[in-house]
């Protein structure tokens, strides 16, 4: 199993150029989560979604949209990127129904990206 | 949101224990804590978590105060491997079911040979 892939690793953009983080876990686990984490603040919640078609809001969410069309599958989208959304990106999965209430979350490798 | 409160960082020595503390004074009776190390380059590692009761796998212990106000993540026996920044996080229930856990800065631990 890979557990939860992320694509790309790395990408440098241009103020206003827009892209797609991909996740993609294969481990059929319903709740999925997007995370920023910049220096000396921890990881921050941008969106996170309970189910296929579902999606919510996290602490972060301005400048970024999120789709799960697929259950396996978790997109985060830069519509105009921003300097400030520089960061490193990971996206997370678990189990998040009945007995497995408290499983624990999964990680991506993370994806570092630079706009300038 | 519930915070929880840790230290920048800590230093221990290889073959040793280490103790990380964490506060959590604004805990509510059905929060659980959680604790992820993360090491550098990659995502968070999930480590252990427990509500009341003290917790032990293969990997460490959690030891809870009796009034959750605190606790602890106990590495029995440190090797350089685990030299991470390890996260204390509550669970923080959301509408529609779901969960977020919420990260802190975490503590740097470093480990001397």
């Amino acid at each position: 199993n890979a557990g939860v892939t992320q694509t790309p690793k790395f990408r440098v953009l241009k103020t206003g150029q827009s892209m797609t983080l991909l996740c993609a876990q294969d481990m059929n686990h319903e709740y999925m989560y997007w995370y920023r984490q910049d220096p000396g603040m921890g990881l921050r919640l941008i969106h996170y979604s309970v189910g296929e078609g579902t999606t919510a809001k996290g602490e972060v969410p301005d400048g970024y949209n999120v789709s799960r069309l697929k259950k396996q599958n978790f997109l985060l989208g830069l519509e105009s990127a921003a300097p400030s959304q520089t960061s490193v990106y990971f996206c997370a999965s678990r189990i998040g129904t009945g007995p497995f209430y408290n499983s624990p979350l999964h990680f991506g490798n993370g994806t570092r990206l630079t706009v300038t | 949101d519930a915070k929880t409160t840790q230290p920048n960082s800590m230093e221990s020595n290889e073959e040793e224990p280490v103790h990380l503390p964490c506060n959590h004074s604004t805990i509510s009776g059905t929060d659980y804590i959680h604790w992820y190390r993360q090491l550098p380059s990659q995502g968070p590692e999930y480590v252990i978590h427990g509500l009341t009761s003290n917790v032990n796998n293969r990997m460490a212990s959690l030891a809870i105060a009796e009034d959750r106000k605190s606790s602890t993540l106990i590495l029995h026996r440190a090797t350089l491997r685990d030299a991470a920044v390890y996260y204390c996080i509550l669970r923080v229930p959301q509408p529609q079911g779901a969960q977020k856990l919420v990260f802190g800065q975490g503590t740097r631990l470093t480990i001397n040979p």
